[in-house]
């Protein structure tokens, strides 16, 4: 069984356009996250959310926007779709807390690439 | 604003020796993560490290974390090509939730 998982897995289209990406988790966490990972492999966190409530929002433009509809789905909108959003998307997820682990299982990534 | 960095950040090693990466860190935490990732895959957990003078240790790799020099290891001993990979150390900021990634250390072992 997946534990994170995302659609689509690959994701070409043309400059201008609006796209969305989706998030499941089934490990019951409540904290899931958006990561942007460039062609140099540098992972930045974009976006966090804990029980549907958004608690990290990076300096992304507003041209992103994740949406959570329950805790145990994450999806993120991007408007406007530029050259320079190329990169591979992985969501994640883990149990929060200050005494517990923040350890995160990411899903298999999204490659997005804008022509 | 807390900033990870790894070194070696390129490594090419023959099978049957032993190196060690670095992680280096910024601020107070005492909780980080060791992840590998293959080429075009996702991430991996490979190790929680969650205080100070915590160890562990899987198979070739074993990671250490010393939060008052803010430094953590992942020592190899021994490599195989199987280990070949790009990994990275993260580190809970205070408060938790959020991960500052090292730039990843990419490991090459040639037979």
């Amino acid at each position: 069984d997946t534990a994170v998982s995302q659609t689509p897995k690959y994701l070409v289209t043309q400059m201008g356009n609006d796209k969305s990406i989706k998030c499941e988790q089934n490990l019951g966490h409540d904290t899931m996250y958006w990561y942007k990972q460039d062609s140099k492999k540098f992972l930045k966190i974009m976006f966090s959310y804990n029980n549907k409530e958004l608690i990290i929002n990076e300096t992304v433009p507003n041209r992103f926007s994740p949406k959570s509809p329950d805790k145990a789905h994450l999806n993120l909108h991007i408007n406007s779709l530029e050259l320079g959003d190329s990169a591979v998307y992985f969501c994640a997820s883990s149990q929060a807390g200050l005494e517990l682990s923040n350890e995160q299982f990411f899903g298999p990534g999204t490659r997005l690439t804008v022509l | 604003e807390l900033k990870v960095e790894q070194n070696p950040l390129f490594l090419s090693m023959q099978e049957g020796k032993n190196y060690t990466i670095y992680c280096n860190y910024s601020t107070t935490s005492d909780r980080l993560y060791w992840y590998r990732q293959d080429p075009g895959k996702s991430l991996e957990s490979l190790f929680v490290l969650l205080s100070n003078g915590a160890v562990k240790q899987e198979g070739r790799l074993m990671a250490s974390l010393d939060t008052k020099a803010r430094l953590s290891t992942l020592h190899i001993t021994a490599a195989v090509h199987d280990l070949s990979a790009t990994y990275f150390c993260a580190v809970d900021g205070k408060g938790g939730s959020r991960l500052t990634f090292g730039e990843g250390t990419q490991l090459t072992v040639n037979p």
